[in-house]
């Protein structure tokens, strides 16, 4: 049982290059999110998508776009990647709108 | 004032000590509560999963709420070193709460050393 998997774990970008991160749930579960973690800021909402076929912004859209392939895959783009944008990014499920998240293991970006 | 507040600690103990995590909020519309376990380099994962006030308890771990004072605690007991980790609280409104309320508002986390 694979719960959330997240792709790549690890990326090193340069400012300017532009790329995709892959989530994935097989809990069919309706609702996905993406969040990134910061030390001393916490878990920020980025975007989230209610259910399949929707999307919407969270606290720091700013930057980034998703994409909510089908229930299953949720994906993240950086356009044109930021030094600000270094941070770790986790992906979350949730079943429905009173259920808890289950949250993937990380990607760990660098922008240079 | 932040929705929730959660001193961030770093917070050491000896092996064997009751651990006790604290946070408060200031939204009255929260009425699910949940802990989260962190450790470095992995995802949360969800440790406790409370509705409304009173206390649940799973194995050493035990989860209070209230809301009449609008804060949430985490009693650990006996702790190990394995319960080295951040613990973050989260909370939601729910599905019927309105406006954004359903979706989970986290703290920042406090980090745990149980030293052996």
């Amino acid at each position: 049982n694979a719960g959330v998997t997240q792709t790549p774990k690890f990326q090193v970008l340069k400012t300017g290059q532009s790329m995709t991160l892959q989530c994935a749930q097989d809990m069919n579960h309706n609702s996905m999110y993406w969040y990134r973690q910061d030390p001393g800021m916490g878990l920020r909402l980025i975007y989230y998508s209610a259910s399949e076929g929707t999307t919407d912004k969270g606290e720091v859209p700013n930057g980034y776009n998703v994409s909510r392939l089908n229930k299953r895959e949720f994906s993240l783009r950086l356009e044109s990647a930021a030094p600000s944008q270094t941070s770790v990014y986790f992906c979350a499920s949730q079943r429905d709108r009173d259920s808890p998240l289950h949250f993937g293991n990380g990607t760990r970006l660098t922008v240079t | 004032q932040k929705e929730v507040e959660q001193d961030p600690g770093p917070l050491s103990v000896p092996e064997g000590a009751i651990v006790s995590l604290n946070c408060t909020y200031s939204n009255s519309a929260f009425q699910y509560f949940m802990w989260y376990r962190q450790y470095s380099r992995k995802g949360p994962e969800l440790l406790m999963y409370t509705y409304s006030s009173g206390n649940k308890e799973d194995g050493r771990f035990t989860a209070q709420v209230d809301k009449s004072s609008k804060y949430i605690s985490l009693f650990i007991r006996d702790s190990q070193p394995s319960d080295s980790a951040t613990y973050l609280c989260a909370m939601s409104g729910g599905a019927y709460s309105g406006g954004s309320n359903y979706k989970l508002t986290f703290g920042k986390g406090t980090l745990l050393t149980v030293n052996p």
